[in-house]
């Protein structure tokens, strides 16, 4: 059973608009959370992340928000560009163990 | 330019075949990781090097093998390929010492195909 889950394999948004991206865990020890962003034909690249002493990290465009007593985090890209269109991953750690990926979630920032 | 090279870029390779992928990173971080991607599984962890001299399992270790003589490379090994292994690798590589030991930086992925 996966211990990180991203259930909507797709996203479409309208250029300009908010991107809701999100990501739900089942491990309670998980305590520190990442977003991946990947283009086709490239490796995954660092984009922001969060501990779980804190509830929301923003770093420009991008917020991450973490809701610990749901186990669930989003990640928000606002606004929204044509070269955020990528594949998206979430992923979790507890206590510097090895992180765990969720499945990820295609965006698609439509002009 | 720093970061993590892998070869070959894609490969075709025929069942009951060894295969080593490459890849070496001139960062110098410690820690160093193989993960490959399958289509709705995400990125799946195979083996692991805290450091140089050391390896570790991962969530899917079985029929592949690493090893980590020195800080910069971290080949992995298909000792006989089965087409079960088809998939996307990535190495990844961080710094376990440093403020972001927890970001990971990725080479740009092999391509296997096992027929």
């Amino acid at each position: 059973d996966q211990q990180v889950k991203q259930n909507s394999p797709s996203l479409s948004v309208q250029e300009g608009r908010i991107s809701i991206l999100n990501c739900d865990y089942t491990n309670s020890m998980f305590d520190y959370f990442l977003w991946y962003k990947k283009y086709p034909a490239e490796g995954p690249t660092f984009l922001i992340s969060i501990s779980s002493i804190k509830d929301k990290n923003e770093d420009g465009r991008f917020t991450v928000f973490l809701n610990k007593s749901a186990k669930h985090l989003s990640l928000h890209i606002v606004p929204s560009q044509p070269g955020d269109s990528a594949v998206y991953f979430c992923a979790a750690s507890a206590r510097g163990q090895n992180f765990v990926f969720g499945p990820g979630t295609r965006l698609s920032v439509l002009p | 330019i720093a970061g993590i090279t892998q070869a070959p870029t894609s490969q075709i390779l025929a069942a009951g075949r060894r295969m080593t992928l490459r890849c070496t990173q001139d960062m110098r971080h410690n820690a160093m990781y193989w993960y490959r991607q399958d289509l709705g599984l995400g990125l799946r962890l195979i083996h692991y090097s805290n450091t140089a001299g050391t390896t570790g399992k991962g969530e899917v270790p079985d029929g592949y093998s690493v090893s980590r003589a020195n800080t910069d490379d971290f080949p992995l090994t298909l000792a006989s390929a089965v087409p079960s292994q088809t998939s996307v690798y990535f190495c990844a590589s961080s710094d376990l010492r440093g403020a972001k030991y927890n970001e990971q930086f990725f080479g740009p992925g092999t391509r296997l195909t096992v027929l």
